[in-house]
């Protein structure tokens, strides 16, 4: 079976730093996604990492390691509107058709 | 305006009762998918297609029907709906399968 982990919860401050963790077990890995949903709206993309390592864009970022099938996303300079859930999938399949989600992390910023 | 549509947005039915929910892309991507949502259990694919005619089965396909004639179409059928399918229903589509992937609102159904 497929095996992705993220905490359910977590609660920071406006202005502080976040690390949303992800862990995953699957039968295949092409790449690692993670996707931003505020509460009742779709999710929107934030960011793909096939190779290990960082990839930065603006106050989000995103670190891979497949070895070690863990990624995490860091949030800086937190604002409210970053008050969403925060959703990591792992693409898998032949031709990446696969996709397999995490339960999500809320993520709660506070002033 | 690139988007993704889905059709209705709400929908309470009774068990049994044939419904289909429609999906339509004004981008031209070759790759859908539908996903449902429930409490706990996030995200999970249900039917992707790769392209017109050809689809296949994601992790939770039981109880659903798809069909892509047309490359913008990919609607959803629940042939016998049942209360378990009482979910929030997502599709995406993105140009090709592994890229980026652009989600319609949402369609929250209740089967009572």
């Amino acid at each position: 079976g497929q095996n992705i982990d993220q905490p359910t919860e977590m609660t920071a401050t406006e202005g502080a730093i976040v690390q949303i963790n992800c862990t995953y077990q699957t039968s295949g890995f092409n790449g690692l996604f993670w996707y931003q949903q505020h509460a009742g709206e779709a999710p929107t993309f934030l960011s793909y990492n096939v190779l290990d390592g960082l990839e930065e864009k603006g106050r989000f970022s995103s670190f891979l390691s497949r070895s070690k099938g863990y990624s995490y996303l860091l949030l800086k300079e937190l604002q409210m509107k970053d008050s969403a859930s925060y959703l990591c999938a792992v693409e898998r399949g032949n031709a990446g058709n696969m996709l397999t989600f995490g339960g999500g992390t809320r993520l709660m910023v506070k002033p | 305006e690139a988007q993704v549509t889905q059709n209705p947005r709400y929908l309470i039915t009774v068990t049994g009762k044939k419904l289909t929910v429609t999906c339509s892309q004004n981008m031209n991507h070759e790759y859908m998918s539908w996903y449902r949502q429930d409490p706990g259990l996030g995200l999970r694919q249900i039917y992707y297609s790769m392209n017109v005619e050809v689809t296949d089965k994601g992790d939770v396909p039981e109880g659903y029907k798809v069909s892509r004639k047309e490359k913008r179409n990919f609607p959803l059928i629940l042939e016998s709906p049942s209360p378990n399918q009482t979910s929030l229903y997502f599709c995406a589509s993105s140009l090709a399968g592994g890229g980026e992937q652009y989600f319609g609102p949402g369609t929250r159904l209740t089967v009572t």
